[in-house]
């Protein structure tokens, strides 16, 4: 049972949009950053968006990142097929004084 | 850039320890402010953080696994160390190290990732 609440699985046409949420508590999405990561088979996961709303070096802006309250959202605009993978967010737990992850969405452009 | 290299041994026997490297390249693992961190990932599942080290020696560990996990780091060979100890079948994973800039759980550096089997 992960920390965070992610729905298990999303779809979407190609260059169409879609959102994956991610829930949490007061104790990690709510008072700290959510990272949310991006994970192609059989490949290490990677960063696309840190500090809520932060895209690093060479993300390109069709991801995007938001979080209201406890609960964070990454935005897929114009998808394409190359994005299909497991989406994960993350946070840190500050009652646990450790990170956690949610259980990850797998994105399935049709 | 910095790239990361996790190390060891791919089958681990029932209440043995496993013992994993992550050899650090392209950047030195004791620049200031970065937390050297491991994750594993049980076959088809989610992401797990098992815990990170402090460039400085401070130690941060998942509740659920910090009876049996220690981490430590190795300035003057660039890497650091996973041990997980009493190890069962449910510790066979996929091993993976990472670098966390804040200590927030926002890894931008990873590892390719280490397959452990825990059998005899």
């Amino acid at each position: 049972q992960s920390v965070l609440t992610q729905p298990p699985s999303v779809s979407a046409a190609p260059g169409q949009k879609v959102t994956i949420s991610c829930s949490g508590s007061d104790s990690n999405t709510g008072n700290n950053y959510v990272s949310w990561y991006q994970q192609l088979p059989g490949t290490p996961p990677k960063l696309l968006i840190y500090e809520n709303n932060k895209r690093p070096s060479g993300i390109p802006d069709r991801f995007s990142g938001s979080k209201s309250g406890t609960s964070a959202t990454l935005g897929i605009t114009g998808l394409q097929t190359g994005d299909e993978a497991d989406y994960y967010c993350g946070s840190w737990d500050r009652d646990l004084s450790a990170g956690v992850f949610g259980g990850g969405t797998k994105l399935t452009v049709l | 850039q910095v790239q990361l290299q996790e190390s060891g041994p791919g089958l681990v026997e029932p209440s043995q320890t496993l013992s994993l490297t992550c050899i650090v390249s392209g950047g030195s693992i004791s620049s200031s402010g970065y937390y050297w961190s491991w994750i594993r990932q049980h076959p088809g599942k989610g992401l797990e953080w098992i815990g990170y080290i402090y460039y400085s020696g401070n130690t941060y560990y998942n509740p659920s696994l910090k009876s049996r996990v220690t981490v430590s780091i190795d300035t003057s060979k660039n890497q650091f160390s996973l041990k997980l100890s009493s190890v069962t079948a449910a510790d066979t994973a996929v091993y993976y190290c990472a670098r966390d800039p804040f200590g927030y759980n926002n890894m931008d550096v990873w590892g390719q990732g280490t397959t452990v089997t825990v059998s005899s």
